[in-house]
């Protein structure tokens, strides 16, 4: 398995600004992923970092609104920027050590909360 | 990957009842996840059954995985009030894809 950390858990912000979060493993991994779970929904997937390049999006994430840095294989940021009251959500990072198994250990969330 | 719908969407048992959960699903997988959320916290991965295998143990879990029928179901014995959760099914076709997920079911153990 993996453990994974998040930074910050929690964090209320004024609409218009940026947020960055920070997704750290303990070991080395193959794959990360970040997601969005708003409010009552589940889990939607943002995009996959990618290590040493661009992320690759899903549709309807783009990369000027939700940034990501994956500098190397134990840590990944996610930057929600200009940010609206509809960005309010849960943000999520996962890790996949086993490219084959594709089994995703998951980090505790951190609670966004758009003013 | 492909999202698996999961039934019922929610389910509420006596503590000590088993329960069951299903998932279905539409096009050929590798393997079939099932992961737990505690009140909006992070998933929990439970139990990973590859497509040529038909059932799986964990603990107080059992998987069941029919590719002929393309669902899965995941049973989990004398529950306790911790297993309260929402859990949900992932269906997935090998490699390194993000993973898409349904509703969930929410499971509610009452005391």
């Amino acid at each position: 398995s993996a453990v994974i950390s998040q930074k910050p858990s929690r964090d209320i912000c004024q609409r218009g600004t940026s947020l960055t979060i920070q997704c750290q493993v303990d070991s080395q991994v193959t794959m990360m992923f970040w997601y969005r779970q708003q409010p009552g929904q589940s889990l939607t997937l943002i995009a996959t970092a990618n290590q040493g390049s661009e992320a690759t999006y899903e549709s309807g994430f783009v990369i000027d609104k939700f940034p990501i840095s994956r500098p190397n294989l134990t840590f990944s940021t996610l930057t929600v920027s200009n940010m609206s009251p509809e960005d309010s959500s849960i943000y999520l990072c996962s890790a996949a050590r086993d490219r084959d198994s594709g089994t995703q250990y998951f980090g505790p969330g951190t609670r966004l909360l758009v003013l | 990957s492909q999202q698996g719908e999961e039934d019922p969407q929610a389910l509420s048992i006596q503590e000590g009842e088993n329960a069951t959960m299903n998932c279905s699903y539409k096009t050929s997988i590798n393997n079939l996840q099932w992961y737990r959320q505690n009140s909006g916290r992070g998933l929990v991965h439970l139990i990973l059954i590859r497509s040529n295998e038909r059932e799986k143990h964990s603990g107080r879990l059992r998987v069941t995985l029919d590719t002929s029928k393309k669902s899965s179901s995941l049973l989990i014995t004398a529950s306790r009030a911790a297993d309260t959760a929402s859990y949900f099914c992932a269906p997935a076709g090998g490699g390194a894809d993000g993973l898409t997920f349904g509703k969930g079911t929410h499971l509610i153990i009452q005391p």
